[in-house]
């Protein structure tokens, strides 16, 4: 268990639709990550956030959002999904940013 | 673009051999290349990482070789265990370390057949 908890585990979903991807950092890290796996594109890296502020942002389409909470937990938005958006969802996080990240178990999204 | 190419996609060993996995990558800006490794319903863990000043990590059966000149970095198993069976992930990124901007390779399926 690497302490990184993600929820829900699985989310099917219709196109068009809104979800919203939990993630809960380890116990006093301060950097969050999301990251993307699917099988044509491989993981991906989306979005990073250090301490409430957006630090880096990777391939993330403008339908997708995040944010990181004063309590550090980080909420992942995706909008008007469509069915290329099934994938796994990964939350990771850091100390600092720099520092070995955690990845937790992930969130399996299905788009029908 | 890909800019991190792995290959083989999978590989089956027999139980002690020594699977090697490849990785060649175009940026070279990238700075701190990790490997990473997921088993079935669980998120990549971090096995072992290498900055471009060194050409050779070793860190228990695990080896990562690094040749700055071809662009060119691998990872090799010895004396390979069933429990090693997973998916194995290169990565690079041009942030110096930890998670940050990772740019992953494809993956490769390994297998180690008792």
């Amino acid at each position: 268990d690497s302490g990184v908890t993600q929820t829900p585990k699985h989310l099917i979903t219709a196109t068009g639709q809104r979800v919203t991807l939990r993630c809960s950092p380890r116990s006093g890290d301060l950097s969050v990550y999301w990251y993307q796996q699917s099988l044509d594109q491989g993981l991906q890296f989306l979005i990073q956030y250090y301490n409430g502020e957006e630090r880096a942002k990777g391939n993330i389409l403008e339908r997708f959002s995040a944010q990181q909470f004063p309590d550090l937990h980080s909420e992942l938005n995706l909008s008007s999904l469509e069915l290329g958006d099934s994938a796994l969802y990964f939350c990771a996080s850091s100390v600092t940013p720099g520092t070995e990240a955690f990845f937790g178990q992930g969130t399996r999204l299905t788009v029908v | 673009q890909q800019q991190v190419k792995q290959s083989p996609q999978s590989l089956i060993v027999q139980k002690g051999g020594i699977p090697i996995i490849n990785c060649a990558y175009e940026n070279t800006a990238f700075d701190y290349f990790p490997w990473y490794q997921q088993f079935p319903g669980k998120g990549p863990a971090l096995l072992i990482a290498i900055r471009p000043d060194v050409s050779e990590k070793k860190e228990g059966r695990f080896t990562i070789s690094f040749n700055k000149s071809a662009k060119q970095f691998s990872l090799h198993i010895m004396d390979s265990q069933p429990g090693d069976s997973a998916t194995y992930f290169c990565a690079a990124s041009r942030y110096g370390g930890g998670a940050d901007g990772l740019t992953f390779g494809k993956g490769t399926h390994l297998i180690i057949q008792p």
